[in-house]
């Protein structure tokens, strides 16, 4: 079963503009993580973020972490034509190193 | 990434064909996945091994089977493929050493008739 939920399944934006995506989850975690994924192609890691963390930066990307609201956002600055992709957010991790991967977000940057 | 290979990429099969995927990496990692996706479905865990002599089902196992050959070498079978099987299937890695981010293989298309 999911324990991630990405929101929202699709977004649409012009270059220049930011995207963020949300990302809910159910029970308590280790950390999470975001991933990319450019069409029929394999995942890459983007950030992992700690339960002991609020907030992330990496380039163009800022994550957060709101463990009481099981929540996290991932947004991308001055979004570009080549962001186009699906984003995935997975949680767990820890002892069993297992993850739990969302259904995805779906960013399409328009030039 | 190029460290974690799959053969086939794409591959095309009949129903009631026994098939196997592999997949190959040169990372060092003790950690092996491998997950189906589906549109709409995101990923979904078939199996992981956390070395050689260690293998766990995840929450689709039925109807597939592993084997570790080696640390570097994870098989995914399919005994009797069925339609509902096309997929896109991947491997991923992990370390246990450095932690829980797992990286993937560029993915095989199944196709089952």
């Amino acid at each position: 079963s999911q324990q991630g939920e990405e929101d929202p399944q699709a977004l649409s934006i012009q270059e220049g503009e930011n995207a963020t995506m949300n990302c809910s989850y159910k029970t308590s975690i280790n950390n999470l993580q975001w991933y990319r994924q450019n069409s029929g192609r394999g995942l890459v890691h983007l950030i992992l973020i700690r339960s002991n963390e609020r907030e992330k930066h990496s380039g163009r990307l800022r994550v957060t972490l709101d463990t009481s609201k099981k929540s996290s956002s991932l947004l991308i600055t001055a979004s570009r034509a080549a962001d186009t992709a699906s984003y995935f957010c997975a949680t767990g991790g820890g002892s069993n190193y297992k993850l739990t991967f969302g259904k995805g977000t779906l960013l399409t940057v328009n030039p | 990434d190029a460290d974690v290979t799959q053969t086939p990429r794409n591959r095309i099969t009949k129903t009631g064909k026994r098939i196997m995927l592999e997949c190959s990496q040169t990372k060092g990692h003790d950690r092996m996945y491998w997950y189906r996706q589906d549109p709409g479905l995101g990923l979904r865990l078939i199996y992981y091994s956390f070395d050689v002599k260690d293998i766990n089902k995840g929450e689709i196992s039925d109807g597939y089977s592993v084997s570790r050959q080696a640390q570097a070498k994870f098989s995914l079978s399919l005994e009797s493929a069925i339609p509902n099987q096309t997929a896109l299937y991947f491997c991923a890695t992990s370390d246990r050493t450095v932690g829980d981010t797992q990286y993937f293989g560029p993915g095989t298309r199944l196709t089952v008739l």
